[in-house]
Formats: structure tokens, sequence, C-alpha cells
């Protein structure tokens, strides 16, 4: 059973870089494309970007220029990092895994780790 | 963009009876609709795909239906275990992959 776990800091400051990292267990991460995303409190969910097994990102417009997404096949991990964070960035964020051949959604997730702008 | 909409936002259900909840797009997505379902503290788990085909271990009482713009997923007699919030997801024109805004089944 492929298993999805996020850590990385719970508390960032405004205009610093949020770092997460997702460890992928139960299964390769060689093969599939993984993605990240968020869920602001009381708000619905949001697409951040995702990488494919190859290392090419494709990222969500809105966030573009600040979103920054690496994977690691040595340790089964991909990384995600969002720069110049405001107060706006604070949400729940999650990692999933693609589940279809070019077709994305997704068939595995993390439970998500909270984290929180603020000074 | 493509906004997904889904109706209603709550919906009240009593264990044992039929659960139909709404998801509509504002330009066609083609088959290319996913359902999740989620619980507070706990990762989505993925229900549906291609609009209508059950994901792996997935009750044969979750059924979707649906094209273009217009999508449903009916939960035909819901257990205790299904309330919680459920959420359609768009994968046709991207980026950005875009949710619905989530319907949250509670007990009646």
């Amino acid at each position: 059973q492929v298993q999805l776990q996020e850590s990385g800091p719970g508390l960032v400051k405004p205009s610093e870089t949020l770092s997460l990292t997702c460890t992928v267990s139960g299964g390769s991460i060689t093969g599939y494309y993984w993605s990240w995303f968020r869920q602001p409190p009381g708000k619905g969910l949001e697409w951040i970007g995702y990488i494919s097994n190859s290392g090419s990102t494709n990222n969500n417009p809105s966030l573009k220029s600040r979103v920054t997404i690496s994977v690691d096949t040595s340790k089964n991990q991909f990384s995600l990092r969002l720069s110049a964070v405001t107060a706006a960035d604070t949400a729940v964020y999650y990692c999933a895994r693609v589940g279809g051949n070019y077709r994305y959604y997704f068939d595995y997730w993390g439970q998500g780790t909270l984290v929180t702008v603020s000074s | 963009e493509i906004v997904m909409t889904q109706s209603p936002a709550t919906l009240s259900v009593s264990p044992g009876e039929r659960a139909t909840l709404s998801c509509r797009a504002s330009q066609s997505v083609s088959n290319n609709l996913a359902w999740y379902q989620h619980k507070p503290g706990q990762a989505p788990r993925l229900l549906i795909y291609g609009a209508s085909t059950r994901a792996t271990g997935i009750p044969a009482r979750f059924s979707g239906s649906g094209s273009g713009t217009e999508f449903t997923l009916t939960i035909s007699s819901l257990q205790s275990e299904d309330f919680a919030v459920y959420y359609c997801q768009q994968y046709n024109n991207w980026p950005p992959l875009t949710f619905g805004g989530g319907t949250k089944v509670g007990i009646k």
C-alpha cells in the first residue's frame, strides 16, 4: 500500500520560503507523477503544481513564479518550495500521486500538514 | 480557468438513505472528472475517475455519472462512515487543475 507523508516547519515568517517534503513509502517514486495541493482554513482545495517522472514541472499560474517542485529519487521524496509567503499562504498542504496515465486525478494522498505564516 | 460549482453546499441525510451530489463545470470537461471523499485530519480518498469509474476498493454504493458540464455522485445507501466532505475535480483543461467547493454530507 502506497503511503505519503508530508513534513516540514509548521510556522514560517512572512516573506520567507516555505519548504515541505513528501516521503513516499510502499512503492517507488519513479515512474509516476507527483503533485502538491493546499487548503486554506475554511476554503476549498487548490492545486499547486506537479512534477513528472522525468523532472519536468507544471504549476498553477496563480503561484507560478513562487513555486519550485523537485524530486529526490534516492530518498523516494519530492519537495515543495514556495517563496515570499504571506498570511494568504497559511493552509494545510497535501501531497498526492497522479493516478492516471496523462489523466490527472490523484489516487494516493498524504494526510496533510498545517503551515501557518506569521511573524 | 474552469470553475467547478458543487451543490448543495451541505446535505443532511439519514443513514440508509440515498444522497445525490451535483457538480457543474463552467465549460465542458468531457468525462475528465474525479470525485474525492475527505474527512477531517485524513487524506482525501479517490472515489471516482473518468466521471463514472470507481477507484480500487471503493464500494459499489458509490456511483458517478454525467459528462460535459453536469455530473452527479450518488451514494445509494449512506453508511455512518460516508459522512464527510465530497469534492469534484476536473482534469480536462489545465493548468490549473480545479476543484469544486465541496459538499458536506452530514447526519440528519
